[in-house]
């Protein structure tokens, strides 16, 4: 099946920096989403993605669809304790109706 | 939105017996998904439901696995006979097209964890 790669896998950051993440496919997705996930908690919606070469930004977060629809990446400015977590991406395949989540990029900010 | 809501939080069983999971979806949103996540793993896909028309299944979703949406509402999940390999979060999602938001614009719930001792 289709599988999203995801990297880092982790980061360790000092608080205010910027982070930058990224997620590639073998195959071409139509849409992007990103996603983080506290521990024991289901993963909350950051930014939704539609369009090849789509920059949308929520808050501190800026998100980009990769021109070649295989890779999307995901940016956070001014990083803050709070944003200590795990962020996926997914999207959903062949024009499926689920989604494919990446193995997710943990994120530790030391204060 | 209230937001998605799962219950229990927490369900820890034996080898061997039965349980069942409940989600209620965002009010108004039409689809619900299963979903099962493992420790370090990116959630996976089980079934979707469009109202209360159960349309997809994984292949993940053995036999001992039904879930069921009777009012396309609410829905449940059931797995009989669980095993240790069941152990995992399950995670329910909802979502409705509208107005510049797709289907693909899911929102999950907290999960349910189930230890299988």
């Amino acid at each position: 099946g289709q599988q999203l790669n995801q990297s880092p896998q982790s980061m360790f950051i000092q608080e205010g920096e910027d982070v930058s993440m990224n997620c590639t496919s073998s195959s071409i997705f139509n849409t992007w989403l990103w996603y983080k996930q506290d521990p024991g908690e289901g993963p909350v919606l950051l930014i939704a993605l539609y369009k090849a070469g789509e920059l949308t930004s929520n808050g501190r977060l800026t998100a980009q669809f990769g021109i070649t629809r295989k890779d999307s990446f995901l940016n956070i400015s001014a990083s803050i304790p709070s944003d200590v977590g795990i962020y996926f991406c997914a999207g959903p395949p062949d024009q499926g109706n689920m989604l494919t989540f990446g193995g997710g990029t943990r994120l530790m900010v030391k204060p | 939105d209230t937001g998605v809501s799962q219950d229990p939080r927490h369900k820890i069983t034996k080898r061997g017996q039965n349980v069942t999971f409940r989600c209620d979806p965002i009010s108004e949103h039409n689809r619900l998904y299963w979903y099962r996540q493992t420790l370090g793993q990116g959630p996976e896909f089980l079934t979707y439901f469009q109202n209360e028309a159960q349309l997809e299944k994984s292949r993940l979703l053995s036999d001992r696995f039904s879930a069921e949406r009777p009012k396309g509402s609410f829905s449940t999940l059931e797995i009989q006979r669980t095993e240790q390999g069941d152990s995992a979060m399950y995670l329910c999602a909802s979502s409705l097209a509208s107005r510049g938001r797709s289907y693909n614009e899911q929102f999950f719930g907290p999960g349910t964890r189930l230890t299988v001792l």
